[in-house]
Protein backbone atom coordinates (compact mmCIF):
# COMPACT_ATOMS: atom_id res chain seq x y z
CA UNK A 1 0.00 0.00 0.00
CA UNK A 2 1.45 3.05 -1.19
CA UNK A 3 1.53 5.97 1.61
CA UNK A 4 1.16 9.27 1.28
CA UNK A 5 2.68 11.52 -0.83
CA UNK A 6 3.74 15.34 -1.03
CA UNK A 7 4.89 17.38 -3.64
CA UNK A 8 7.11 18.98 -4.27
CA UNK A 9 9.74 18.29 -1.40
CA UNK A 10 11.27 21.42 -1.65
CA UNK A 11 10.44 24.76 -2.76
CA UNK A 12 11.93 28.71 -2.46
CA UNK A 13 9.87 31.56 -3.24
CA UNK A 14 9.87 34.91 -2.33
CA UNK A 15 7.83 37.29 0.00
CA UNK A 16 4.57 38.19 -1.66
CA UNK A 17 4.74 35.38 -4.02
CA UNK A 18 1.91 32.47 -3.60
CA UNK A 19 2.13 28.57 -3.33
CA UNK A 20 0.63 25.51 -3.75
CA UNK A 21 1.04 22.09 -2.21
CA UNK A 22 -0.23 18.95 -3.08
CA UNK A 23 -1.03 15.92 -0.87
CA UNK A 24 -1.94 12.07 -2.25
CA UNK A 25 -3.40 10.60 0.63
CA UNK A 26 -3.19 6.60 0.80
CA UNK A 27 -6.07 4.60 -0.84
CA UNK A 28 -8.87 4.26 1.02
CA UNK A 29 -8.43 7.21 2.98
CA UNK A 30 -10.88 10.37 3.20
CA UNK A 31 -9.74 12.52 5.89
CA UNK A 32 -6.15 14.96 5.13
CA UNK A 33 -4.94 17.17 7.62
CA UNK A 34 -1.74 20.01 6.78
CA UNK A 35 0.23 20.81 9.81
CA UNK A 36 3.17 23.82 9.82
CA UNK A 37 6.12 22.58 11.41
CA UNK A 38 8.61 24.89 12.76
CA UNK A 39 11.74 24.89 15.11
CA UNK A 40 10.26 27.08 17.49
CA UNK A 41 6.56 26.32 17.21
CA UNK A 42 6.35 22.64 16.36
CA UNK A 43 4.03 21.07 14.66
CA UNK A 44 0.63 23.89 14.43
CA UNK A 45 -2.64 22.29 12.86
CA UNK A 46 -3.83 24.06 10.19
CA UNK A 47 -7.19 22.00 8.93
CA UNK A 48 -8.49 19.37 7.93
CA UNK A 49 -10.50 18.13 5.06
CA UNK A 50 -12.94 15.01 4.94
CA UNK A 51 -14.86 14.31 2.03
CA UNK A 52 -13.73 17.71 0.14
CA UNK A 53 -15.46 19.34 3.09
CA UNK A 54 -12.77 21.52 5.80
CA UNK A 55 -14.12 19.82 9.19
CA UNK A 56 -11.62 21.30 11.12
CA UNK A 57 -9.32 24.68 11.33
CA UNK A 58 -6.48 25.88 13.18
CA UNK A 59 -5.54 29.40 14.48
CA UNK A 60 -4.40 30.56 11.05
CA UNK A 61 -4.85 33.82 8.57
CA UNK A 62 -6.69 33.16 5.87
CA UNK A 63 -3.45 33.60 3.53
CA UNK A 64 -3.90 29.64 4.27
CA UNK A 65 -6.81 27.78 2.70
CA UNK A 66 -6.92 24.37 1.08
CA UNK A 67 -9.26 22.15 -0.87
CA UNK A 68 -9.75 18.70 -1.03
CA UNK A 69 -11.10 16.78 -4.32
CA UNK A 70 -13.32 13.90 -4.76
CA UNK A 71 -10.32 11.32 -5.04
CA UNK A 72 -8.94 12.81 -1.30
CA UNK A 73 -6.37 14.47 -3.31
CA UNK A 74 -5.93 17.74 -0.84
CA UNK A 75 -3.95 21.27 -2.03
CA UNK A 76 -2.55 23.89 0.12
CA UNK A 77 -2.25 27.49 -0.59
CA UNK A 78 -0.50 30.03 1.01
CA UNK A 79 -0.91 33.77 -0.64
CA UNK A 80 1.12 36.59 -0.34
CA UNK A 81 4.05 34.62 1.45
CA UNK A 82 5.62 36.05 4.50
CA UNK A 83 8.92 35.22 5.87
CA UNK A 84 7.62 33.59 8.59
CA UNK A 85 5.98 31.52 6.42
CA UNK A 86 9.28 29.16 6.10
CA UNK A 87 8.17 25.86 7.39
CA UNK A 88 8.28 22.27 6.54
CA UNK A 89 4.25 21.66 5.36
CA UNK A 90 3.27 17.90 6.41
CA UNK A 91 0.03 16.51 5.67
CA UNK A 92 -1.15 13.60 7.57
CA UNK A 93 -4.17 10.88 6.15
CA UNK A 94 -6.53 9.11 7.92
CA UNK A 95 -9.51 7.11 7.47
CA UNK A 96 -11.30 10.02 9.51
CA UNK A 97 -14.05 7.96 10.22
CA UNK A 98 -15.78 7.29 14.34
CA UNK A 99 -15.87 3.93 15.77
CA UNK A 100 -12.41 3.94 17.17
CA UNK A 101 -8.98 5.52 17.07
CA UNK A 102 -8.04 3.25 14.77
CA UNK A 103 -9.79 4.78 12.18
CA UNK A 104 -8.39 8.43 13.23
CA UNK A 105 -4.74 7.31 12.99
CA UNK A 106 -2.70 9.68 10.63
CA UNK A 107 -0.19 8.82 8.80
CA UNK A 108 2.02 11.43 7.65
CA UNK A 109 3.81 12.32 4.26
CA UNK A 110 7.36 13.40 4.15
CA UNK A 111 6.47 17.06 3.97
CA UNK A 112 7.24 20.44 2.06
CA UNK A 113 10.18 22.21 3.09
CA UNK A 114 9.21 25.95 1.95
CA UNK A 115 11.74 28.71 2.02
CA UNK A 116 10.59 32.20 1.53
CA UNK A 117 13.34 34.90 1.49
CA UNK B 1 -7.50 25.82 24.63
CA UNK B 2 -6.33 22.11 24.83
CA UNK B 3 -2.88 21.65 25.19
CA UNK B 4 -0.39 18.97 25.29
CA UNK B 5 2.90 19.72 27.33
CA UNK B 6 5.92 17.19 26.49
CA UNK B 7 9.05 16.90 29.19
CA UNK B 8 11.60 17.17 28.77
CA UNK B 9 11.93 19.11 25.88
CA UNK B 10 16.07 17.26 25.12
CA UNK B 11 17.48 14.29 26.14
CA UNK B 12 20.99 13.61 25.33
CA UNK B 13 21.84 9.96 26.89
CA UNK B 14 24.86 7.26 26.31
CA UNK B 15 24.36 4.04 24.29
CA UNK B 16 22.58 1.48 27.12
CA UNK B 17 20.84 3.89 29.47
CA UNK B 18 16.82 3.97 30.09
CA UNK B 19 14.75 6.94 29.61
CA UNK B 20 11.32 8.29 30.18
CA UNK B 21 9.42 11.30 28.40
CA UNK B 22 5.92 12.75 29.56
CA UNK B 23 3.38 13.64 28.31
CA UNK B 24 0.43 15.63 30.50
CA UNK B 25 -2.44 17.62 29.50
CA UNK B 26 -5.56 18.87 31.44
CA UNK B 27 -7.69 17.53 28.89
CA UNK B 28 -8.79 14.23 28.49
CA UNK B 29 -8.34 12.41 24.86
CA UNK B 30 -10.15 9.46 23.76
CA UNK B 31 -6.86 8.18 22.88
CA UNK B 32 -3.17 9.09 22.38
CA UNK B 33 -0.99 8.22 19.79
CA UNK B 34 2.95 8.31 19.50
CA UNK B 35 5.13 9.29 16.79
CA UNK B 36 8.89 9.19 16.12
CA UNK B 37 10.19 11.92 13.59
CA UNK B 38 13.68 12.03 11.78
CA UNK B 39 15.15 14.78 10.16
CA UNK B 40 13.49 16.31 7.25
CA UNK B 41 10.95 13.07 7.20
CA UNK B 42 7.26 13.33 8.28
CA UNK B 43 6.71 12.02 11.68
CA UNK B 44 6.35 7.95 12.01
CA UNK B 45 3.24 6.21 13.93
CA UNK B 46 4.68 4.22 16.86
CA UNK B 47 1.47 3.11 19.02
CA UNK B 48 -2.03 4.18 19.92
CA UNK B 49 -3.51 3.69 23.23
CA UNK B 50 -7.08 4.23 24.14
CA UNK B 51 -8.24 3.21 27.28
CA UNK B 52 -6.90 4.98 30.61
CA UNK B 53 -4.11 2.96 32.12
CA UNK B 54 -3.25 0.88 29.41
CA UNK B 55 0.29 -0.17 28.63
CA UNK B 56 1.33 -1.30 25.43
CA UNK B 57 4.91 -2.59 24.88
CA UNK B 58 7.18 -2.36 20.89
CA UNK B 59 10.05 -4.29 22.21
CA UNK B 60 12.30 -1.72 23.84
CA UNK B 61 9.17 0.75 23.87
CA UNK B 62 7.06 0.64 26.88
CA UNK B 63 4.01 2.93 26.26
CA UNK B 64 1.30 4.49 29.04
CA UNK B 65 -1.86 5.65 29.36
CA UNK B 66 -3.09 7.88 32.75
CA UNK B 67 -5.83 6.33 34.04
CA UNK B 68 -7.58 9.33 33.31
CA UNK B 69 -6.76 9.59 29.73
CA UNK B 70 -5.12 13.08 30.62
CA UNK B 71 -1.41 11.96 30.16
CA UNK B 72 1.25 9.27 28.96
CA UNK B 73 4.73 8.30 29.05
CA UNK B 74 7.08 6.58 27.17
CA UNK B 75 9.96 4.60 28.25
CA UNK B 76 12.74 3.23 26.57
CA UNK B 77 15.08 0.96 27.87
CA UNK B 78 18.59 0.22 26.70
CA UNK B 79 18.36 3.10 24.31
CA UNK B 80 20.27 2.94 20.99
CA UNK B 81 21.45 5.43 18.65
CA UNK B 82 18.84 4.23 16.31
CA UNK B 83 16.10 5.75 18.70
CA UNK B 84 17.78 8.89 18.17
CA UNK B 85 14.92 11.31 16.67
CA UNK B 86 11.87 13.65 17.96
CA UNK B 87 9.31 12.23 19.89
CA UNK B 88 6.23 13.82 19.25
CA UNK B 89 2.47 12.97 21.18
CA UNK B 90 -0.86 13.66 19.77
CA UNK B 91 -4.03 13.52 21.78
CA UNK B 92 -7.03 12.97 20.05
CA UNK B 93 -10.46 14.66 20.72
CA UNK B 94 -13.81 14.03 20.08
CA UNK B 95 -14.00 16.44 17.05
CA UNK B 96 -11.79 14.44 15.20
CA UNK B 97 -9.36 16.94 16.20
CA UNK B 98 -5.58 15.91 17.30
CA UNK B 99 -3.64 17.98 19.09
CA UNK B 100 0.38 17.59 18.90
CA UNK B 101 2.72 18.44 21.77
CA UNK B 102 6.13 20.24 21.17
CA UNK B 103 7.95 16.85 20.38
CA UNK B 104 10.88 15.91 22.55
CA UNK B 105 14.80 15.42 20.87
CA UNK B 106 16.27 12.46 22.17
CA UNK B 107 19.92 11.74 21.28
CA UNK B 108 21.77 8.81 21.98
CA UNK B 109 25.47 8.29 21.90
CA UNK B 110 27.17 5.65 20.88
Amino acid sequence: KAGVTQTPRYLIKTRGQQVTLSCSPISGHRSVSWYQQTPGQGLQFLFEYFSETQRNKGNFPGRFSGRQFSNSRSEMNVSTLELGDSALYLCASSMGLAGGPTYNEQFFGPGTRLTVL
Amino acid sequence: TQLLEQSPQFLSIQEGENLTVYCNSSSVFSSLQWYRQEPGEGPVLLVTVVTGGEVKKLKRLTFQFGDARKDSSLHITAAQPGDTGLYLCAGLTGGFKTIFGAGTRLFVKA
